[in-house]
């Protein structure tokens, strides 16, 4: 199984910053990475798939990049509403399998 | 509006056996694979189960293979997941999803499965 990676599990920061979130594979994954956004208490959100496919609905400041292990969400300028927890998730082969978790929090 | 509504969950005892549903509406159901993920109380999130749109290709994680079945009725809109063998490590939120190519479009809201004597 492809094991997911996430860095860091809790990040604080405040309204307005520049905000990264990492996810490496145990393989080469090829993009075959989406990320999900869950608030509390709630169901997760697509965000992205394929790396850097924005969903539809979902804000222009979210992107993604990466390619072979290592992937990354950018939220460009943090939002109140933007506190959650976010997941990656590989399908480039079976099991789908996702990483732990960053749980994003306002400084 | 697309629309994932699970039920049958509840508190059962180890070893015992739960059947959920998932009701589909707002899409053609027929046309789409759909999947069982599960959610340990806070914690991430566990791919269960996912069964092709025929229900031709079905494949389970290793943690719930030879106990639970995944199952749907197409004529029916319904996504169903047969737990047998309950073990205190499957209690969790248990929610069903839409799998458009590859990845989780629409999800449900989930159901609650606890395992305790």
């Amino acid at each position: 199984d492809i094991q997911m990676t996430q860095s860091p599990s809790l990040l604080s920061a405040s309204v307005g910053d520049r905000v990264t979130l990492s996810c490496k594979a145990s393989q080469n994954i090829y993009k075959y990475l989406n990320w999900y956004q869950q608030k509390l208490g709630e169901a997760p959100k697509l965000l992205i798939y394929y790396t850097n496919s924005l969903q539809t609905g979902i804000p222009s400041r979210f992107s993604g990049s990466g390619s072979g292990t290592d992937y990354t969400l950018t939220i460009s300028s943090l939002q109140p509403e933007d506190v959650a927890t976010y997941f990656c998730q590989q399908y480039n082969s079976w099991p789908l399998t996702f990483g732990s978790g960053t749980k994003l929090e306002i400084k | 509006e697309v629309q994932l509504v699970e039920s049958g969950g509840g508190l059962v005892q180890p070893g015992r056996s739960l059947k959920l549903s998932c009701v589909a509406s707002g899409f053609t159901f027929s046309n789409y694979g759909m999947n069982w993920i599960r959610q340990a109380p806070g914690k991430g999130l566990e791919w269960v189960a996912y069964i092709s749109s025929g229900s031709s290709y079905i494949y389970y994680a290793e943690t719930v293979k030879g106990r639970f079945t995944i199952s749907r009725d197409n004529a029916k809109n319904t996504l169903y997941l047969q737990m047998t063998s309950l073990r205190s490590e499957d209690t969790a939120l248990y929610y069903c999803a839409r799998l458009q190519s590859y990845y989780f479009d629409y999800w449900g809201q989930g159901v609650m499965v606890t395992v305790s004597s």
